[in-house]
């Protein structure tokens, strides 16, 4: 099955500062990665996604990056601030969207 | 509000005993999907049903069960519980077409077994 992993398990950075999240899979026939941010105590929420098809996509300050040569994706966080402190977490899934598997998760700390 | 309703929101229980965990969601999505989140750790994908038949099956154990009922609510039964299947089960729902993966989480059950 799906093995998706997730690097870093947690991540401090200053506000202001670019935040980097990078994660890898393993079956080359997934080809949709969401991106969901977990806020403590909260439920997951989608912040963004990106198909195979697609090299990049960004929103406002948030970025996503596909290499599906090397099977990495990666979320881009510009300009931090305090509020995008949470635990973010990567998935994968195929199309028809039976199985979504996620990362491990990066908790994020965003010090004003 | 995500629209996905789970109940309860919290559950203490013994080891050995059987809980039923209950998902209602959002209007018109067809699909549920159940995940396990202990301490500190990801998202452990459980199992997956689409208007009422199983599509996928994750890491679930066998004394573990599901199903999706024709008004498209979803129970998740732990039965012979042990004190590892503490932890938060959340639910998820989607519209399940085909240009869009969204999932939309429950706030999730908190299972204690102590």
């Amino acid at each position: 099955g799906e093995n998706v992993e997730q690097h870093p398990s947690t991540l401090s950075v200053q506000e202001g500062d670019s935040a980097v999240i990078k994660c890898t899979y393993s079956d080359s026939a997934s080809n949709y990665f969401p991106w969901y941010k977990q806020e403590l105590g909260k439920r997951p929420q989608l912040i963004i996604d990106i198909r195979s098809n697609v090299g990049e996509k960004k929103d406002q300050r948030i970025a996503v990056t596909l290499n599906k040569t090397a099977k990495h994706f990666s979320l881009h966080i510009t300009e931090t601030q305090p509020e995008d402190s949470a635990v973010y977490f990567c998935a994968a899934s195929m199309n028809n969207f039976n199985k979504f598997y996620f990362g491990s998760g990066t908790k994020l700390n965003v010090k004003p | 509000d995500s629209g996905v309703t789970q109940t309860p929101k919290h559950l203490i229980t013994a080891t050995g005993q059987r809980v039923t965990l209950r998902c209602s969601p959002r209007s018109g999505d067809l699909s549920v999907y159940w995940y396990q989140q202990s301490l500190d750790q990801g998202l452990q994908f459980l199992i997956h049903y689409y208007n009422g038949e199983e599509r996928a099956k994750g890491n679930i154990l066998e004394r573990f069960s599901a199903q999706q009922f024709p008004d498209l609510h979803s129970e998740l039964n732990l039965s012979s519980l042990e004190l590892g299947d503490s932890a938060l089960y959340f639910c998820a729902s989607s519209a399940y077409m085909e240009n869009t993966g969204e999932l939309f989480f429950g706030e999730g059950s908190r299972l204690t077994v102590l």
